[in-house]
C-alpha cells in the first residue's frame, strides 16, 4: 500500500470547516483513499472513501486532486465531538488490511 | 443495533501469564480483524478471518499470539507468556462482505497492561 503523510496536529474553531490534508504521492491507479477517525478511548470509525472523484456523505467531503497525489478531508461545520485523531489510508479496494499510520490529531476549539 | 463488543475492556496480567481476549462481531458479518495499538500509535494489523478461516496472520508478532474463530462468529485472541511489550490496546473489527471491504466496524478495544 502507498505511504501517506499527514500533519501531526491541527486546531479548528468550532463551527468552522476543518480541512485535513493528506499526501499520498506514490498512490497507484487502483488504490483508494480511506479516512477513519478515532475519538479518545474508542475504536476507529469509518468516515469516507474515494478513488478519483470527490465524494460527500453525511459526515464529510473528500476532495482528491486530479493527479491523485493528495487529498483533503473536509468537516463542514466542526463541533467539539469532532475532536479526534484522523487517519488517511491508501489501500487496494477489497484489501483486508488497513495500514493506519499516526494520523492527524484534530482539536476543535470552543 | 448492537456494534462490535470486546471483553474484558481492561486486563492487567503479570509477566508470563496467559490472557484471552474476546470479540463479538456484528451479527452476520463475514470478516473479522484484530489490530494492536501501542500508546500514541495508530492501530497495526494482526490477523484476519473470513468466517472461520484465518486467511492472514502475517501481523501476529510472535508464536505466542494465537487467534481463533471456530464457528465463524465470536473470536478469541490468546497471548501466551505475556511480556511487557505486549501492553497495548487490542482492537477487533468486523465487516459485512467477505470480498469487498471498505468499511470496518471497530469495537472499543481491550487495554492490556503487563506488569
Amino acid at each position: 500500500d502507498a505511504k501517506t503523510t499527514q500533519p501531526p496536529s491541527m486546531d479548528c474553531a468550532e463551527g468552522r470547516a476543518a480541512n485535513l490534508p493528506c499526501n499520498h504521492s506514490t498512490i497507484s491507479g487502483n488504490e483508494y483513499v480511506y479516512w477513519y477517525r478515532q475519538i479518545h478511548s474508542q475504536g476507529p470509525q469509518y468516515i469516507i472513501h474515494g478513488l478519483k472523484n470527490n465524494e460527500t456523505n453525511e459526515m464529510a467531503s473528500l476532495i482528491i486532486t486530479e493527479d491523485r497525489k493528495s487529498s483533503t478531508l473536509i468537516l463542514p461545520h466542526a463541533t467539539l465531538r469532532d475532536t479526534a485523531v484522523y487517519y488517511c489510508i491508501v489501500s487496494l479496494f477489497g484489501n483486508e488490511k488497513l495500514t493506519f499510520g499516526t494520523g492527524t490529531r484534530l482539536t476543535i476549539i470552543p | 443495533g448492537a456494534g462490535v463488543s470486546q471483553s474484558p475492556r481492561y486486563k492487567v496480567a503479570k509477566r508470563g501469564q496467559d490472557v484471552a481476549l474476546r470479540c463479538d462481531p456484528i451479527s452476520g458479518h463475514v470478516s473479522l480483524f484484530w489490530y494492536q495499538q501501542a500508546l500514541g500509535q495508530g492501530p497495526e494489523f494482526l490477523t484476519y478471518f473470513q468466517n472461520e478461516a484465518q486467511l492472514d496472520k502475517s501481523g501476529l508478532p510472535s508464536d505466542r499470539f494465537f487467534a481463533e474463530r471456530p464457528e465463524g462468529s465470536v473470536s478469541t485472541l490468546k497471548i501466551q507468556r505475556t511480556q511487557q511489550e505486549d501492553s497495548a490496546v487490542y482492537l477487533c473489527a468486523s465487516s459485512l462482505m467477505g470480498q469487498i471491504i471498505y468499511e470496518q466496524y471497530f469495537g472499543p478495544g481491550t487495554r492490556l497492561t503487563v506488569t
